[in-house]
Parts: C-alpha cells; sequence; structure tokens
C-alpha cells in the first residue's frame, strides 16, 4: 500500500533551518506530484507547495518564496523540504502529500512532521 | 490566490442529523473547458492527517461512505452528511485546486 513516511520531529531556534524528508513506497515515486503542507497547532491547513518527482519542478507558495527549497532524490523515492530563517510562526506540523495529477486533490499524506522554533 | 470560505466554523450536531456545510469560493473553479469543478472535501480527526472524501465537487473517494456527498458549481459547495455518525465527529476542510491549492478554514462537528 501507498505509504508516506517522514522524519522525525525538529526544534530549532530562531533564524536556523530545518529540512525535512518524505520517503514514498508503495507506487511510482516519479508519476505523482508531491505537496506539502503545513498545519499550527489548533488551525487549519496551509499549502506550501508542490514538486514534481520527475522533472524537479517546483512551484512555491507566495508566502514561502525565497525561504523554501523541495528537492529528491529519485533512487531513494524520498522529497526533501527545506525552510530557512525561521521564526516561531513556523512552529506547526509539515505534511507531505501525494497529489494526483500536479496540483488537485490529495491521495495520501505523511504522518506529519513536528517541527517547533522557539529560543 | 483563491479565498475559500466555510461556513460555520463550529456547529452543534446531534447523532443521526442531517448536516450540511457551505464552502464559498472568491471566484469560480469551474473549468470551462471539461466543465468539472476543482474542489475537494476533507474530514480530519485529531492526531490524524485529513481524508479525502470528495473530489471534483461531487465524485466520493474510494471507500467513503454514501451518506457522504457533495454538491455546488462554480463558487458555492455544499458538503452533506446525511444522517450524522459518531465517528464523524471531526473538522472538514474544503480545497481548491484550480490556481495553486487553497483549503477553507475549516469547520468542526461538535457533538451536541
Amino acid at each position: 500500500q501507498v505509504q508516506l513516511v517522514q522524519s522525525g520531529a525538529e526544534v530549532k531556534r530562531p533564524g536556523a533551518s530545518v529540512k525535512v524528508s518524505c520517503k514514498a513506497s508503495g507506487y511510482s515515486f516519479t508519476s505523482f506530484a508531491i505537496n506539502w503542507v503545513r498545519q499550527a497547532a489548533g488551525q487549519g491547513l496551509e499549502w506550501m507547495g508542490w514538486m514534481n518527482p520527475n522533472t524537479g519542478d517546483t512551484g512555491y507558495a507566495q508566502k514561502f518564496q525565497g525561504r523554501i527549497t523541495m528537492t529528491r532524490n529519485t533512487s531513494t523515492s524520498t522529497a526533501f523540504m527545506e525552510l530557512v530563517s525561521l521564526k516561531s510562526e513556523d512552529t506547526a506540523l509539515y505534511y507531505c502529500a501525494r497529489v494526483y495529477h500536479g496540483g488537485s486533490w490529495v491521495l495520501d499524506w505523511g504522518q506529519g512532521t513536528l517541527v517547533t522554533v522557539s529560543s | 490566490d483563491i479565498v475559500l470560505t466555510q461556513s460555520p466554523d463550529s456547529l452543534p450536531v446531534s447523532l443521526g442529523e442531517r448536516v450540511t456545510i457551505s464552502c464559498k469560493s472568491s471566484r469560480s473553479v469551474l473549468s470551462t473547458s471539461n466543465n468539472r469543478n476543482y474542489l475537494a472535501w476533507y474530514q480530519q480527526k485529531p492526531g490524524q492527517p485529513p481524508r479525502l472524501l470528495i473530489y471534483r465537487a461531487s465524485t466520493r473517494e474510494s471507500g467513503v461512505p454514501d451518506r457522504f456527498s457533495g454538491s455546488g458549481s462554480g463558487t458555492d459547495f455544499t458538503l452533506t452528511i446525511s444522517s450524522l455518525k459518531a465517528e464523524d465527529v471531526a473538522v472538514y476542510y474544503c480545497q481548491q485546486y484550480y490556481s495553486t491549492i487553497t483549503f477553507g478554514q475549516g469547520t468542526r462537528l461538535e457533538i451536541e
């Protein structure tokens, strides 16, 4: 079955960076886009961007432009999301998500990675 | 960006009740090229990632009980639960994928 397994929780200082991984299995990694969505505690879902694992093409939400980078390693079927210049407001649960045909609905979600930004 | 506004923010409900949740878009999410609405609905329970319920506004995902249905077109959409069960208590989100991706703010169902 499809699985997206994310890396473990992180605690970072303001101004630092974080890189979250998402290892895919159970399907052809290069055939479906990976999106990243975050959720602050008790809050709603916030879309961060997408990546085409086949080409490496990316698209980021305006809010994160300049601070976010999405990459992948096709040999290990792993996607990565790096966020730099962290602020306390970046404290959230970060999800990777397998999306049907690029930008559309989410078929499967990772379990989430909690990133805490605190001095 | 397309803004999705759900109503209500929270909804006290009773078991067996018919429940409707509204999602209004700041712009049409209907594609004129294929006549499809680019809107999905998700259910999220505490401590879990969201679960896809509906895509293309009204197509139920495989395995989703038929008490869940989606309707609407253009800018106005509705998620309906025909007869609420205890396991349906959750937060529900709409999502548009017409122009990048955005989510509604969520609607929380609470047992009265």
